[in-house]
């Protein structure tokens, strides 16, 4: 597992109410992912990170911001939560030269 | 706008069978391919990834063929077993770009009967 928790695990919320989930790995990877997998879409790339306080958005940004001030530590935060971020979320580090490790998944359901 | 288009969506086929899955991609800067494998309520695990310059590569029962003028590329599963069931994915990313991004295909959900 490449040494990474995703946190929580599951959640249920409701609509308008903000969220954060939090990625946190042990080996002091500088690059940081995280992903949303829907079903026939594949995993998406939300926003990602190459170092503290370094970030940069993904394919589908829109609704969502993170924030890294520690290399172990990559959050991504929903402001306002709607239906159609309900979804599957997926932290991923990069190891090796171009090879992506994920982390177990945080099942977000938005009522 | 999908860059990697993976089929079939699904795939049943009887143990020590072959199943074959197939992806094309659009961006000829792509020069990265892996593919993953992802078993329900785990995250996608790296299964095998082949670059550009060689035309196949196997591990284990695992072969990626690789097509670049037609840029396509596809697994192969070989005598495969019922702890195969899996979805796999593959992916395509651009080596020295920013960021190292992996762009997707949309998943092929593999059942392997006993």
């Amino acid at each position: 597992d490449a040494g990474i928790t995703q946190s929580p695990r599951h959640k249920v919320t409701e609509t308008g109410t903000p969220v954060t989930l939090r990625c946190h790995q042990t080996e002091n990877h500088r690059y940081m992912y995280w992903y949303r997998q829907d079903p026939g879409h594949g995993l998406r790339l939300i926003h990602y990170s190459y170092g503290v306080k370094d970030t940069d958005k993904g394919e589908v940004s829109d609704g969502y911001s993170v924030s890294r001030s520690k290399t172990e530590d990559f959050l991504l935060t929903l402001e306002s939560a709607t239906s159609s971020q309900t979804s599957v979320y997926f932290c991923a580090i990069r190891g090796g030269v171009d090879t992506q490790y994920f982390g177990p998944g945080t099942r977000l359901t938005v009522l | 706008q999908q860059q990697v288009k993976q089929s079939p969506q699904s795939l049943i086929v009887q143990k020590g069978g072959i199943p074959i899955i197939n992806c094309a991609y659009e961006n000829t800067a792509f020069d990265y391919f892996p593919w993953y494998q992802q078993f329900p309520g785990k995250g996608p695990a790296l299964l095998i990834a082949i670059r550009p310059d060689v035309s196949e590569k196997k591990e284990g029962r695992f072969t990626i063929s690789f097509n670049k003028s037609a840029k396509q590329f596809s697994l192969h599963i070989m005598d495969s077993q019922p702890g195969d069931s899996a979805t796999y994915f593959c992916a395509a990313s651009i080596a020295k770009a920013a960021g190292n991004k992996l762009t997707f295909g949309g998943g092929t959900r593999v059942l392997v009967k006993p």
